[in-house]
Order: structure tokens, then sequence, then C-alpha cells
């Protein structure tokens, strides 16, 4: 069966960088669109980032673009998302998850929580 | 901007029925949108989408019991005989233009009493 699994999350300084990573197993993952979707404590979903199958298909949201990076590895079956110039705001569970057309999530990791605080 | 809107609570009865509505903004109702589901400290699982004709798709393994349906800007998640493990958060999603933005509402809570 699908399964998504996070890691890299805990808890980093403001303006400091870290790196999640989501490994796939149960699916076609060449041919999904990635996604990574945040969740602040108490509060709903935002989507942040979307990778798809070939190199210049990425979109960010307005809220990360220019200081968060995803990238795939195909050959891994993982999806990555570099975060830079973090701030408070940015404390949240990231999740990643598929995407089978670019259009809605079908299968969701765990999440891995992301704390940004001194 | 695409802007979804959900009512942030609900209620209904166990074993009843209840409908969830979320409303696309202005110039958008021919777009479709996925409805998911959040129970309390549980990862977001992906329902069904819904088309602007009403017609939708579940995901994998979702009972008959959940339904969606359109009218015009709006679209509904329809829950019937209620349980207790219905209560959660009800998230609508749907995807932009060539902006590739993919947007989410902002959730409606449904308790069932």
């Amino acid at each position: 069966q699908v399964q998504l699994v996070e890691s890299g999350g805990g808890l980093v300084k403001p303006g400091g960088s870290l790196t999640v990573s989501c490994t796939a197993s149960g699916f076609n993952f060449r041919d999904n669109y990635m996604n990574w979707i945040r969740q602040a404590p108490g509060k709903g979903l935002e989507w942040i980032a979307c990778i798809g199958g070939s190199p210049n298909t990425i979109f960010y949201a307005d809220s990360v673009k220019g200081r968060f990076t995803v990238s795939r590895d195909n050959a891994q079956k993982s999806v990555f998302l570099q975060m830079n110039s973090l701030g408070a705001d940015d404390t949240s569970v990231y999740f990643c998850a598929n995407s089978p057309y670019g259009d809605f999530f079908d299968s969701w990791g765990q999440g891995i929580l992301v704390t940004v605080s001194s | 901007q695409v802007l979804l809107t959900q009512p942030p609570s609900a209620s209904a009865s166990l074993g009843a029925s209840v409908r969830l509505t979320c409303t696309l903004s202005s110039g958008l109702s021919d777009f479709g949108i996925a409805w998911y589901q959040q129970q309390p400290k549980k990862v977001p699982r992906y329902l069904m989408n819904v088309n602007s004709d009403g017609s939708h798709d579940r995901g994998d393994g979702i009972p008959d019991r959940f339904s969606g349906s359109a009218f015009g800007a709006e679209r509904y998640l329809t829950i019937s005989s209620l349980q207790s493990e219905d209560e959660a958060v009800y998230y609508c999603q749907t995807w932009g233009t060539g902006s590739g933005a993919w947007v989410f509402g902002g959730g409606t809570k449904l308790t069932v009493l």
C-alpha cells in the first residue's frame, strides 16, 4: 500500500535552515506530483510546495517563495524541502502528500514537526 | 486569488445526516474541489473530489455514507448515518489556474451529538 514517511524535523533557531525529507513506496513515484503541506499548531492546512515529474514543474505558495526549495530524487523515491530563513510562523507539522494528477492530495505522510524557536 | 469559505463549525446527532458546505470565491463556479477529513490528532485523509456538475469520486475505502454534490459556487459533503468517528475537521481544497496554486478552506469542525 501507499506509504509516505517524513523525516528530518526538529528544533531550529529563527533565521536558521532545515531540510525535511519524505520517502515514498507503494505507488509509481515518478509519475506523481509531490507536495508539501503544513499545519501550524491548532490551525488549518496550508499547501506550500509542489514538484511534478519534470524538473521545471515546481510551484510555491507566496508564504515560502524565495525561502523554501523543493526537490525530488526519483531513483530514491524521495522528495525534499529545504527551508531557509525560518521564522516562528514556520512552526508547523509538515506533511508530504502525493497527487497523481496535480489536483487533489491522495495519500499523506504522518507528518513531521518543525519548531522554530530560540 | 482562489478562496474557499467554510463555516467554522457544524453539529448533528448520531445516526442523522449532515451537509457541509464549501463556497468558491466569485468567478470560480466551474472549479472542482476535494474534501478531506482530519480526525483529532490524525493525519488528513482524502475523501472525494466533487466536480462542478455535482459528480463525485470517492477515495479508496471511503464508505458510501459520504457523498458529494454541487450547486453554483457551492460544493457539498453529505455524511449520512453519522457515527461518533465522523467527528472531525473537514477541509475542502481546490487547485488553481496557471499559477499552480492549491488552496484549502479554513475547515469545518463537525461535532456528533
